[in-house]
């Protein structure tokens, strides 16, 4: 089964500072990968997604995530982070069945 | 993309009673899905709502506890039955088609006291 570890649980950036948010998943053939975030008392929004060629891609709200198959990851990044931009992310993989795993999530928090 | 919403957005129930929670999509969509996101946690996927015939339920979930309809292809419905404290969760609805994208609704929030 595929699997989605982010490995920080939290992260703290100052406003206007960049932002990167790590994602790595298993899986044996190219993935489906992607990035949502949800806003406290939201449902889930797609930031983006990786279907396959170019390994950048854009995404709504000024994030891109890159695609790097040698180190399985899927990261996201934003060079300014915005007080709005406060929230959970979760990446997650697609798997059979047209099915997600999600990984644990990246809690955000964003200093004035 | 589609447009999902959920009713009711939260609710407060009693253990050992039975809550029902509808999503509806405001287009036909090939796949719908129920999760559940434990306090704190990421999301868990109970079932795949399949039209006109019964969900497929991941490890873990049972038909009994977590029955599942879809009459068409733009509305499900979740029942969270006998319900423990342990159910207290936000349960998300999502929907897609055959691309692994999906979209989701803005979740309901089950409290049982």
């Amino acid at each position: 089964a595929q699997s989605v570890t982010q490995p920080d649980i939290h992260i703290t950036v100052s406003e206007g500072a960049s932002l990167e948010l790590r994602c790595n998943y298993s899986y044996g053939a190219t993935p489906y990968l992607f990035w949502y975030v949800q806003s406290p008392g939201q449902g889930l929004q797609l930031l983006l997604k990786y279907f396959s060629g170019d390994t950048l891609v854009q995404g709504i709200k000024g994030f891109e995530a890159e695609f790097k198959r040698s180190q399985s990851s899927f990261n996201l990044r934003k060079p300014s982070v915005h007080w709005s931009d406060a929230a959970e992310y979760f990446c997650a993989v697609g798997e059979y069945g047209n099915k997600l795993v999600f990984g644990a999530g990246t809690i955000l928090r964003v200093k004035s | 993309s589609a447009v999902i919403s959920q009713k009711p957005s939260r609710d407060i129930c009693q253990r050992g009673t039975s809550l029902t929670i509808q999503c509806q999509v405001d287009s036909q969509v090939t796949m719908m899905f129920w999760y559940r996101q434990q306090p704190g946690q990421s999301l868990t996927l109970i079932a795949t709502a399949n039209q006109g015939s019964e969900a497929t339920y991941e490890s873990g979930f049972v038909i009994d506890k977590f029955p599942i309809s879809r009459p068409n292809l733009t509305f499900s419905t979740l029942t969270v039955s006998n319900m423990s404290p342990e159910d207290s969760s936000i349960y998300l609805c999502s929907a897609g088609g055959n691309s692994y994208e999906q979209y989701f609704g803005p979740g309901t929030r089950l409290t049982v006291t």
